[in-house]
Formats: C-alpha cells, structure tokens, sequence
C-alpha cells in the first residue's frame, strides 16, 4: 500500500510564476490536508478538504491560494504568482476518516518550494 | 499569535539520560497528537490522546494529556541515538473543526553518545 505521494519533491519557480503541488492520498483515505513549514518551524495548518469539497480553509492566505480535491485525481495546491515569502516545504497529509477523531493522519515527503 | 507553546526548543541529551518534552495550549484541547520528524524527512505519528488525563506508552516513550487538556507531555526514558529528531504536538482546539490541527514549533532532540 502507497503511502502518501507529492510531487514534484523540490520546485524551483521566480517570482510571478506559478506554483502547482500535487498530492495523492494514501489509498481510501478521502480526507487531505495541506500545511507550509518554514525552516526551524511547525507546520501551520492551511486546509482540509475531502472529496471536492474545501471543509476549513481559515489557515489558506486569501491572495494567490486555492486548493482542490476533486473527484478523479490528486489534490492541488495552487500558488499564483509566487514571491519569495512563499518559499517553505508543504507537506500533505490525508486520513481515512476524520483525523482527530481516532484517525491519525500519514504525512507525505514534502514538496521544497524555493522562490527565486 | 502561537496557541500552543512547545518547550524546551532544543533539548541536548546524552545516550542514556531522560528527558521530557511540554506542550502547553491556550484553550483547550479536543485532543493531542504527537508526531517525530526526522531532519529532512516528514512527520511519522506517534500517538494521539483524548481523554483528560490519559497516559500511553510506546516502549520507552511516555505520553500524558494533562487533566485540563490544555497540556501534554512526552517522555523518553534511557534515550538512544535513534531517538535525534524533532518532535512535535498537534492538537485540534475545541474551537475549531475537526480536522484542523495547531502544531507546537517542535523541541529538536540532539543525542550525544
């Protein structure tokens, strides 16, 4: 059984560019979440979405992020128009069921996002 | 700002010692995970608790969730060069929805032989 998979593992972008992080859940877990960690820092929670569905996006900037997990395929996270503030490792966890609630959550490699 | 508090930041410890880890919460806490990460790596879950005053252990690791449950706690008895690592506490506020975890900063362990 896979576990948790994000790709690209390292991204390089300049600013103003795009930023595309993908992230396929361990298999029958419908429930993912996206946090950003600084270096020398814990991971702030960003969203958590199930099937198509954004359930708490209260941690996400307002500005340049979405996230989604549709039906078919992998979770986004999408950073438009990058600036160098943005330059973190995202990682992405999913559950089985509701984390918090005896579902413990299986965290990816990461994604190394680096803004030139 | 931070609502939950890890101390001490950085822990040095010499193979063979104990140590002990505190997480603190402003409010309180619906429950508490504590996850390891090693450097480079990602977060490896170690244990979650719920109930007010529970304590589980792991071989040598000891976890309390404090009578409040606004506080937990990881101890790790006879500590071994394995053990390096940051560890860090997630816990979901009883103000949030579930789902959303607030993790400490994380105390990095150094082991010295």
């Amino acid at each position: 059984n896979a576990g948790v998979m994000q790709n690209p593992r390292h991204l390089v972008r300049r600013r103003g560019q795009e930023a595309r992080l993908r992230c396929s859940p361990m298999k029958g877990h419908s429930h993912v979440y996206w946090y950003r960690q600084l270096p020398e820092e814990g991971l702030k929670f960003m969203v958590y979405l199930q099937k198509e569905n954004i359930i708490d996006e209260s941690g996400m900037p307002k500005e340049r992020f979405s996230a989604e997990f549709p039906k078919e395929g992998p979770s986004i996270l999408r950073i438009q128009q990058v600036v160098r503030g943005d330059s973190a490792a995202y990682f992405c966890a999913s559950s089985m069921g509701l984390a918090g609630l005896y579902n413990e959550q299986f965290f990816g490699p990461g994604t190394r996002l680096t803004v030139l | 700002g931070q609502q939950v508090m890890q101390i001490p930041q950085y822990q040095h410890v010499q193979e063979g010692e104990d140590f002990t880890t505190y997480c603190n919460s402003s409010t309180t806490l619906s429950n508490i995970q504590w996850y390891k990460q090693r450097p480079g790596g990602h977060p490896v879950f170690l244990i979650q608790l719920v109930k007010s005053g529970e304590v589980k252990k792991q071989k040598r690791l000891t976890f309390q969730f404090g009578e409040a449950k606004k506080n937990s706690s990881l101890h790790i008895t006879a500590t071994q060069t394995t053990d390096v690592g940051t560890y860090f506490c997630a816990g979901t506020m009883t103000t949030d929805s579930w789902g959303k975890f607030q993790f400490g900063a994380g105390t990095q362990v150094v082991v010295t032989p």
